[in-house]
């Protein structure tokens, strides 16, 4: 069964750092394009980062260019998201999820979510 | 970015009914549309994929249309457990970009 599971989330003041990360079962992780999402409170979903199998590419929305960065480890099945120089409008329920084989930028399975609150 | 424009973004409706929710794309994205459907506190569900691919174990109820920028997600006969947001999502071209969800309530 495939797992996702993310964790990491909490308070953080405006300007200041959050790592989140995802620890995936029940697939070969290494092989797999993998996602973050993030949903602010009562909106909608906004994709936010990708990083392809074997960390070859990594590509960021424009609103988190340049603060946040991707990776993951395959030796430990995980994925993480280093966020930095945070900011109010950063406050949201992240998301790490799968691509589907066969079908970039399709998303076939999604984490539980953690939430990020940035606020002073 | 290519722009994903839902319609409605709420309705009102009851068990049974026939329900159809629409999408457009700003630009053509060929078939590289997918749905999902959220539920309140829950992470979202993939449903279809390539406008109208049943992901495994999605009912036959659900059924996807279209072509280029106009598409659709019909559900044939509402049931209690479909009440919940759903996101088209184009996947033509990086950034992924996501419509602002269709609520679907109870009426």
């Amino acid at each position: 069964e495939v797992q996702l599971v993310e964790s990491g989330g909490g308070l953080v003041q405006p300007g200041g750092s959050l790592r989140l990360s995802c620890a995936a079962s029940g697939f070969t992780f290494r092989s797999y394009i993998m996602t973050w999402v993030r949903q602010a409170p009562g909106k909608g979903l906004e994709w936010i980062s990708y990083i392809t199998s074997s960390s070859s590419a990594k590509y960021y929305a424009d609103s988190v260019k340049g603060r946040f960065t991707i990776s993951r480890d395959d030796a430990k099945n995980s994925l993480y998201l280093q966020m930095n120089s945070l900011r109010a409008e950063d406050t949201a329920v992240y998301y790490c999820a799968r691509d589907k084989s066969g079908d970039d930028r399709t998303l076939d399975f999604w984490g539980q979510g953690t939430l990020v609150t940035v606020s002073s | 970015d290519i722009q994903m424009t839902q319609s409605p973004s709420s309705l009102s409706a009851s068990v049974g009914d026939r329900l159809t929710i629409t999408c457009r794309a700003s630009q053509s994205i060929r078939t590289y549309l997918n749905w999902y459907q959220q539920k309140p506190g829950k992470a979202p569900k993939f449903l279809i994929y390539a406008v109208s691919s049943l992901q495994s174990g999605v009912p036959s109820r659900f059924s996807g249309s279209g072509s280029g920028t106009d598409f659709t997600l019909t559900i044939s006969s509402l049931q209690p457990e479909d009440f919940a947001t759903y996101y088209c999502q184009q996947s033509y071209s990086t950034p992924v970009t996501f419509g602002g969800g269709t609520k679907v309530e109870i009426k």
